[in-house]
């Protein structure tokens, strides 16, 4: 398609257990974005690629949280051990470089992730 | 931290316009102000953007001041499905940051038949 695709558009998983959430991005775009909304919350910054390599982490919540791209395209985030405040819609973005203030970013609809 | 200000709610009457103020003080001469909103926690959906002179595209138009503290995004006929939270954005711009979107907590806009 020509949008931002995200996978699963939902998740319901038990506590403890991990797991990941696709995102492919415009084709193209070689910057994406991964935030996260908790439910009545704004929204989160978690991390940023430039291509393969991840320059700004700094949103990641703590070490359970991970994010490889491959590629240059696709890009997974894992969240180890989940627990209830994970809970959450999980946003992926993608734009031409990064490192351009008029490059517009674009978002998918989201992975609801409710963690039970 | 964001770096603009936005009223919480704003009410507009179907059929009119909806203007959306937002105040960005402190924003530097490369940092660019976008406009998002969001409807129902779905994925932000992008409207416009500008650097210094005023904009217009099919969905909306952008209005920066001269001294660029503060901005108005122009929803020029509002209807029912304009509602939604409306987020002022100014862009962090620099090298190796990704000029990511810092979202404050935006102004719900509703409009009312």
């Amino acid at each position: 398609g020509a949008g931002v695709s995200q996978s699963p558009s939902n998740k319901v998983t038990e506590k403890g257990k991990d797991v990941e959430l696709r995102c492919d991005p415009i084709s193209g775009h070689t910057a994406l974005y991964w935030y996260r909304q908790s439910l009545g919350q704004g929204l989160e910054f978690l991390i940023y690629f430039q291509g393969n390599s991840a320059p700004d982490k700094s949103g990641l919540p703590s070490d359970r949280f991970s994010a490889e791209r491959t590629g240059g395209s696709v890009s997974t985030l894992t969240i180890q051990r989940t627990q209830q405040e994970d809970s959450a819609v999980y946003l992926c973005a993608s734009s031409w470089a990064g490192y351009s203030g008029g490059n517009t970013i674009y978002f998918g609809e989201g992975s609801w992730l409710t963690v039970v | 931290d964001a770096k603009t200000t936005q009223p919480p709610s704003m009410d507009c009457a179907e059929g009119r316009a909806a203007n959306l103020p937002c105040n960005h003080s402190t924003i530097s001469g490369n940092e660019y102000v976008y406009w998002y909103r969001q409807i129902h926690s779905q994925g932000p959906q992008y409207i416009i953007h500008g650097l210094k002179n005023n904009e217009t595209n099919e969905m909306a138009s952008l209005i920066i001041t001269e001294d660029r503290k503060s901005s108005t995004l122009i929803l020029p006929h509002a209807t029912l499905r304009d509602t939604a939270v409306y987020y002022c954005i100014v862009r962090v711009v620099g090298s190796g940051y990704g000029n990511k979107l810092v979202f404050g907590a935006g102004t719900i806009l509703r409009v009312k038949s």
